[in-house]
């Protein structure tokens, strides 16, 4: 089946700072990916819709100026969490579809905000 | 809103068949998927209908009912590595891309 990465894997980081998260598709383009985060045993929530090439679309909630999402190529989407808080540690994965039918999600991101 | 409602656990023993139900009230519908997921890995695509009925992928199945908003997966034969979590989701906008989950079923399969 098709590849997802993401990268870093965990990241630790103190409040205030800024984190990136990177998403690559590996073996198809993408022209839109999703970004989910997750708390501990909680559902997939959906924060955002990445687009290639424009901007991205926010869940209602979701703050676009704390969640900066760029989509620079049909391989690469990232999610900057800026002025990370404690409240923003989470497991955050994106994921992508080649078709119709079955999305592929990235191994996740566990970000913690000491 | 959207909602969609899973049993929160449901225990079975090895070898059993167990079904995992799932109710949907989304303001659009492109398809209900089944995703697995086991303690801090990512979701992976078990199953998908876009169309009443029933498909079958090897010991998995899935049921929709578009008419009455629900469908269920069933697992057949079940393998102590068949606990996890188990969630449903509704496709709705960019042609079925965004994904609206269930609070998911943790499953556990006792010998």
């Amino acid at each position: 089946g098709a590849v997802v990465s993401q990268h870093p894997s965990w990241v630790i980081c103190k409040s205030g700072t800024s984190v990136k998260i990177e998403c690559r598709s590996l073996d198809f383009q993408a022209t839109t990916m999703f970004w989910y985060r997750q708390f501990p045993k909680q559902s997939l929530m959906l924060m955002a819709t990445s687009n290639e090439g424009s901007k991205a679309t926010y869940e209602q909630g979701v703050e676009k100026d704390k969640f900066l999402i760029n989509h620079a190529s049909l391989t690469l989407s990232t999610l900057t969490v800026t002025s990370a808080h404690p409240e923003d540690s989470s497991f955050y994965i994106c994921s992508a579809r080649p078709g119709e039918r079955e999305q592929y999600f990235g191994p996740g991101t566990r970000l913690t905000v000491t | 809103g959207q909602s969609l409602e899973q049993p929160s656990e449901v225990t079975a023993v090895e070898g059993a068949i167990v079904q995992i139900n799932c109710t949907y009230q989304t303001s659009g519908f492109y398809g209900l998927s089944w995703y697995q997921q086991h303690d801090g890995g990512a979701p992976t695509f078990l199953s998908y209908n876009a169309l009443d009925g029933l498909e079958e992928t090897g010991r998995f199945s899935s049921f929709l009912s578009r008419s009455d908003s629900y469908g269920y997966l069933l697992l057949q034969e079940l393998q102590m590595k068949d606990s996890a979590s188990y969630f449903c989701a509704v496709g709705l906008g960019n042609q079925g891309g965004k994904l609206i989950f269930g609070q998911g079923t943790e499953l556990s399969v006792k010998p």
